[in-house]
């Protein structure tokens, strides 16, 4: 089975500039989530998908930072524009939604703002 | 609030000696425990969780953590460390009426030395 599948892995680009990652979940797994990992901190939530339906977006920077789950499936992750302090790693889980919501994490794509 | 306390930023041990990662949270109400194991560069793996009964738990690669109530503790610990251990371990909780939503602590980066 497949796990979470994150592109691009790093991406490297100047402020002000937008951004766009992408999330392909495991497949059948309905519950989606981005995560924000700081340097040298722990992942935080920005943002978590019942299917296509944002449930809980209240981390979300919602004056830059966007998100879609077209169809309940992939999800992508925009930023516009980027500024320094938005550098970290943008991880991307997903869950089948069972009782005790076991979370599986893809790689992370690594923002580098210049 | 939730929140979770890993004191130690970076512990390093020399191989086949034994090693405890500290792990302390802070709840008002009953919580799952886990504790996840990210490797360079990878996402974030399920080492081992409590949701219930013994308060011991193991994962299949020889680490165990204890589940402590009235310390409320959740230390993750293995007898003899191997140099494949080498990697970034987080503690998380999440609440058992709102498991979705896990808490990270900021991580302890275990460095085995041969």
């Amino acid at each position: 089975e497949a796990g979470v599948v994150q592109s691009p892995r790093y991406k490297i680009i100047e402020k002000k500039q937008p951004v766009a990652f992408w999330c392909n979940p495991i497949s059948g797994h309905n519950t989606l989530y981005w995560y924000l990992q700081n340097l040298g901190q722990g992942p935080e939530l920005l943002i978590r998908y019942e299917n296509e339906e944002a449930v809980d977006d209240s981390q979300l920077p919602k004056d830059r930072f966007s998100a879609e789950r077209l169809k309940g499936v992939d999800s992508t992750l925009k930023i516009q524009p980027a500024e320094l302090g938005d550098s970290a790693v943008y991880l991307c889980a997903s869950s089948s939604g069972s009782s005790y919501n076991e979370q599986f994490f893809g790689p992370g794509t690594r923002l580098t703002v210049l | 609030a939730q929140s979770v306390t890993q004191l130690d930023s970076q512990v390093p041990v020399f191989e086949e000696a034994p090693v405890e990662l500290r792990c302390n949270y802070s709840s008002s109400v009953s919580v799952y425990l886990f504790w996840y194991v990210q490797y360079p560069n990878q996402g974030l793996q399920l080492l081992l969780k409590y949701l219930s009964g013994s308060t011991l738990v193991e994962s299949i690669n020889g680490f165990e953590a204890e589940f402590n109530k009235s310390q409320t503790s959740f230390h993750l610990r293995k007898p003899s460390v191997h140099i494949s251990d080498t990697a970034e371990y987080f503690c998380a909780v999440s609440e058992m009426d709102s498991s979705y939503k896990l808490i990270f602590g900021s991580g302890t980066r275990l460095l085995v030395r041969p």
